[in-house]
């Protein structure tokens, strides 16, 4: 069965510093999503992309965030200065554009910053 | 976009059913209801989709009304495996804006 790769799998880092997770999205998903879940709340979404473009990233905290999807395959999500709040797990998601309904989920990165 | 609500917890016992209702009453002609499940520290699974009446899989049933304004998804004789948070979601089929709520955490015991 696909599956939706994240890394890393946890990461503990300082307040102030910078992060960065990875995601390779199923082959042929021409859509990929990222969430944050918030320990005991339901995902949250940050930012959606149609091959290598934004749709949606009205819930992204630009002052922070930033997230990239170059060659419309593979993405990484950045967090620079990293926060105390911004301790989630950060899951990433894709799907096909259109015709099929419903996202395959990686495994997450537990963020944890300290 | 949808309001969704579902029930924040359940208990069950070990071979029952279990029933969890999700209510998405301004859901859209072109939407559809999907069901993850979701363990702790895991990202959320695919569980089962549909657009009307009754879907079957070999893990559950979803049952949607005429009017669509409601949807219950039946886990039949649950395990203590099942024990999870699961997550309505309502959503069309170019997979843009779907938002997940707050789950329903289904605790199962022996």
């Amino acid at each position: 069965e696909a599956e939706v790769a994240q890394s890393p799998r946890y990461k503990i880092t300082e307040k102030s510093q910078a992060v960065a997770f990875w995601c390779d999205p199923i082959s042929g998903h021409a859509t990929l999503y990222w969430y944050r879940q918030i320990l005991g709340q339901g995902p949250e979404l940050l930012v959606q992309f149609q091959d290598e473009s934004v749709v949606d990233d009205s819930q992204l905290p630009k002052d922070r965030f930033s997230a990239e999807r170059l060659k419309g395959v593979d993405s990484t999500l950045k967090i620079q200065p990293a926060e105390l709040g911004d301790s989630a797990m950060y899951l990433c998601a894709s799907s096909y554009t259109t015709g099929r309904v419903g996202y395959t989920f990686g495994s997450g990165t537990r963020l944890t910053v300290v | 976009l949808a309001k969704i609500t579902q029930p924040i917890s359940m208990d069950s016992y070990e071979g029952q059913e279990v029933n969890i209702t999700c209510s998405h009453n301004n859901i859209a002609t072109n939407d559809y209801i999907t069901w993850y499940q979701q363990f702790p520290s895991q990202g959320p699974r695919f569980i089962i989709q549909g657009y009307k009446t009754k879907v079957t899989n070999e893990v559950a049933s979803l049952f949607i009304p005429a009017d669509r304004k409601s949807s219950t998804l039946s886990l039949p004789r649950v395990s203590l495996s099942d024990t999870a948070v699961y997550y309505c979601l309502v959503g069309d089929d170019n997979n843009n804006d779907m938002r997940f709520g707050a789950g329903t955490r289904l605790t199962v015991k022996p």
